[in-house]
């Protein structure tokens, strides 16, 4: 089945500081990438949607200049936190469609990237 | 934002029962999909319908589409102490379009 890793799993970082998260897909070739925010105990909320190749779609409210993503390959796609604030801390979960494999829009989540900026 | 709401927001069952969980949307969908997570993790996919499509199965899954309320609900049947987790819907409003999530139900199954 169609695998999305990230890495780093958990990162703390000072506050002002710039954390990067990689997201990939395994085993397939994703031309959309979509990055998500979880607070706790809360719903998934959409950040940006990240093609390949052009530049990213950013959510209402999102500070495209505070997190700047890219997709340079069909396998990987990457969110910078820039000059991250405590308020940045939270749970970034990246996820990639496989349009080769016929789904049905179906898209295929990374395990999740703990973020804490003390 | 939010598309929907689920209720209810938690449950607690015993094993063996059955869970069911529901989901409200607002606009129009060309798909609705059921996803899992497991605390602190990513999410896993478990069942898609589609709008013209009215109920599905899958294992001891079972979800319902009615488009004329705007609803969905998911059934699990013969909970399990390992169905505990948080459950999502998500539509998507066109064939490719981003998923929008509910806010989740946390179910809790007791063995």
């Amino acid at each position: 089945g169609a695998v999305v890793s990230q890495h780093p799993s958990r990162v703390i970082c000072k506050s002002g500081t710039s954390v990067k998260i990689e997201c990939r897909s395994l085993d397939f070739q994703a031309t959309t990438m979509f990055w998500y925010r979880q607070f706790p105990k809360q719903s998934l909320m959409l950040m940006a949607t990240s093609n390949e190749g052009s530049k990213a779609t950013y959510e209402q409210g999102v500070e495209k200049d505070k997190f700047l993503i890219n997709h340079a390959s069909l396998t990987l796609s990457t969110l910078t936190v820039t000059s991250a604030h405590p308020e940045d801390s939270s749970f970034y979960i990246c996820s990639a469609r496989d349009y080769t494999s016929g789904g049905y829009n179906e898209q295929f989540f990374g395990p999740g990237t703990r973020l804490t900026v003390l | 934002s939010q598309q929907g709401e689920e209720d209810p927001q938690a449950l607690s069952i015993q094993e063996g029962e059955n869970a069911t969980m529901n989901c409200s949307y607002k606009t129009s969908i060309n798909n609705l999909q059921w996803y899992r997570q497991n605390s602190g993790r990513g999410l896993v996919h478990l069942i898609l319908i589609r709008s013209n499509e009215r109920e599905k199965h899958s294992g001891r899954l079972r979800v319902t589409l009615d488009t004329s309320k705007k609803s969905s609900s998911l059934l699990i049947t013969a909970s399990r102490a390992a169905d505990t987790a948080s459950y999502f819907c998500a539509t998507a409003m066109e064939y490719g379009n981003k998923l929008v999530f509910g806010a989740g139900t946390i179910l809790r199954v007791k063995s």
